[in-house]
Formats: C-alpha cells, sequence, structure tokens
C-alpha cells in the first residue's frame, strides 16, 4: 500500500537560513506524483511544488524546491531564505496510482525565528 | 486563477440541524473533492466527483451527503450529525481526474462545531 512519512513533528529555523523538511515514500507503482502543501492557522492548503514521477530534474518554485531522490524514495522540502511568513504545517502528499487519491503525511510545524 | 471557494467560513450546528457546506470552482476544473480535517491530523478524503458523477466514497457515513449540482459546485449536505463530525471540512479541485500527477487545489475550509 502507498505510504507517506514525515519524521519530524517540528522543525525551527532562524529568518533568512535554509531548513530541510522530510519526506519518504513507499509505493510499487512507477507513476506518481508527489506534491508539498502549506497549511497555515488559517487552515487554507496551499500547493507549494509537484514533483513527477520521471521528471528527470527536480522541480523548483520560487524559494521553494525538492530534493527528490526516487532510488531512496525521498522527496525533501527546501525552502530557502526562511520568512517569518513560513510558519505553518507543512504536508507531502502522494497522488496514489490509478486514482484519484491523494494520501497525505503526518506533517511538519514549521516555526521561523527572527 | 487557481481559486476555490468554500462557505461557510465557520458553523455551529447541533445534532438535530441539517446544513449545507458549499464549494464551488470555476477553474474548468472536472474533478472535485471533500476532504476532513481533524485538529493536527492530515486531511482525509471524503468523496470524489469526477465530471460530476461520484467515483469515489470512502465509506463515510450516510449523515454525509454529497452533491455535484454542476461542474463548478459541490455540496456537502449534513443531517443528525455527531460532536465527533467537528473539524476542518476542505474542498479541493483538480483540472482531471484519474491517475497521474494533476493537483489539487483547496479552498479555504469551513470550520464545524457540532454540539
Amino acid at each position: 500500500a502507498q505510504k507517506i512519512t514525515q519524521t519530524q513533528p517540528g522543525m525551527f529555523v532562524q529568518e533568512k537560513e535554509a531548513v530541510t523538511l522530510d519526506c519518504t515514500y513507499d509505493t510499487s507503482d512507477p507513476s506518481y506524483g508527489l506534491f508539498w502543501y502549506k497549511q497555515p492557522s488559517s487552515g487554507e492548503m496551499i500547493f507549494l511544488i509537484y514533483q513527477g514521477s520521471y521528471d528527470q530534474q527536480n522541480a523548483t518554485e520560487g524559494r521553494y524546491s525538492l530534493n527528490f531522490q526516487k532510488a531512496r524514495k525521498s522527496a525533501n522540502l527546501v525552502i530557502s531564505a526562511s520568512q517569518l511568513g513560513d510558519s505553518a504545517m507543512y504536508f507531502c502528499a502522494m497522488r496514489e496510482a490509478n486514482t484519484d487519491k491523494l494520501i497525505f503525511g503526518t506533517g511538519t510545524r514549521l516555526q521561523v525565528f527572527p | 486563477d487557481t481559486e476555490v471557494t468554500q462557505t461557510p467560513k465557520h458553523l455551529v450546528m447541533g445534532m438535530t440541524n441539517k446544513k449545507s457546506l458549499k464549494c464551488e470552482q470555476h477553474m474548468g476544473h472536472r474533478a472535485m473533492y471533500w476532504y476532513k480535517q481533524k485538529a493536527k491530523k492530515p486531511p482525509e478524503l471524503m468523496f470524489v466527483y469526477s465530471y460530476e458523477k461520484l467515483s469515489i466514497n470512502e465509506s463515510v457515513p450516510s449523515r454525509f451527503s454529497p452533491e455535484c449540482p454542476n461542474s463548478s459546485l459541490l455540496n456537502l449536505h449534513l443531517h443528525a450529525l455527531q460532536p465527533e463530525d467537528s473539524a476542518l471540512y476542505l474542498c479541493a479541485s483538480s483540472h482531471d481526474p484519474g491517475p497521474g500527477g494533476d493537483t489539487q487545489y483547496f479552498g479555504p475550509g469551513t470550520r464545524l462545531t457540532v454540539l
């Protein structure tokens, strides 16, 4: 069965520093999609970045990049130049093959301090 | 524009009430989703509509009744809820249903409290 694991319940980072949020996944299907979402305390799930299993290059979106290591089944999110507004819960998710289901990890709460 | 709207933002209801949550998107997306999220937990899928037809029901109790009147609208009708149904209800949409990496875009959610 597909599974997403986020082993860091909480992370702290100083403003302007970079931070890496870990995500590992498990699937036997060769075709899948990996996503990162940010959820501030307001509740909205904000899409950040996507990586397809066949993509040759790591995805980047502004200050967000995804460190995709297919052989290790990891899809870590790197946030560069952290800002106070980055403080939120971050969820890694995988699109299950052959269905419309999105499977979420348990999340990592990131706190950025001045 | 990747906007999904949800109303109301907050809802308090008694166990005997009937209420509805509404979700709307105007991005031409053909798949729409309802998720339930309890505090400090990840979202859990409830229903998926694909081309306005229910394609996935994750064994949700019948007191939750989804409806997709058209390709832009998704409702969740609530009846005889229990206090444990109190949660954040998130709606999402994606361009194309089916396998692959199509991104789901979420609305701001409705915070439901059942008394």
